[in-house]
């Protein structure tokens, strides 16, 4: 069966500091992959998402960036964090097909800029 | 572009009884899927129930089951029997069926009191 990971599971960094979150999947092969905000009771933004290695797609300009260095590892980063970076960021990853229905989510992380 | 809206930001519903919660989205896509998720306390997104757009019947998963009305655009779930771990934030979503990304409703959360 399919799993995905995400850590850490919280972080807390102070504005201007650089940030790196992973996300890999387990269980399958050229996933697509989806890095979401969720700030405090609100919705899902999507940031970024990937068909395959090297291949980023970006919905929403700001000051962080996604890699895909390896087929079920995707990285959001950023080189200095804002305060309104904080919030709550979930992957995700869906069957390479566009057949394939629905996503499936990682556990989170929670992150606070100070 | 495709919006998602969910015009109740809170419902709440006693325990055993039936709730329904609201969806409406806009697109000019005639063939798409469209989602219902859960997110508890814990914050991890669960998939709840799915409907493709070609279906006219209308899907059901044990106790949750939803009204798909595509002249409409409207996409409801009916949540019967409710139980105390139904608590928690939900989110409608839709997919073109072309395309690799979802978008996501505000959410609606639901108390479930004992």
């Amino acid at each position: 069966s399919q799993t995905i990971h995400q850590w850490p599971a919280t972080l807390v960094q102070p504005v201007g500091s650089p940030l790196s979150l992973e996300c890999t999947v387990e269980g399958t092969s050229n996933p697509n992959l989806y890095w979401y905000r969720q700030a405090a009771g609100r919705g899902l933004q999507l940031l970024f998402y990937s068909v395959g290695i090297g291949q980023i797609s970006s919905e929403v300009p700001q000051n962080l960036s996604a890699s895909r260095p390896q087929d079920r590892q995707f990285i959001l980063s950023s080189k200095k964090l804002l305060l309104s970076d904080s919030g709550f960021y979930l992957c995700a990853w869906r069957g390479g097909r566009l057949s394939s229905y629905e996503q499936y989510f990682g556990p989170g992380t929670r992150l606070t800029v100070t | 572009a495709q919006t998602v809206t969910q015009s109740q930001p809170e419902m709440s519903v006693q325990e055993a009884e039936t709730v329904t919660l609201s969806c409406t989205y806009d697109t000019s896509e005639s063939d798409y899927y469209l989602f219902w998720y859960k997110q508890p306390p814990s914050r991890q997104m669960i998939l709840v129930i799915r409907q493709e757009a070609y279906k006219q019947q209308n899907a059901t998963e044990n106790r949750f089951s939803v009204n798909f009305q595509k002249a409409a655009k409207s996409f409801s779930l009916k949540i019967s029997d409710s139980q105390l771990g139904d608590a928690a934030m939900y989110f409608c979503a839709y997919r073109s069926a072309g395309n690799n990304d979802m978008r996501f409703g505000a959410g609606t959360r639901l108390t479930v009191k004992p």
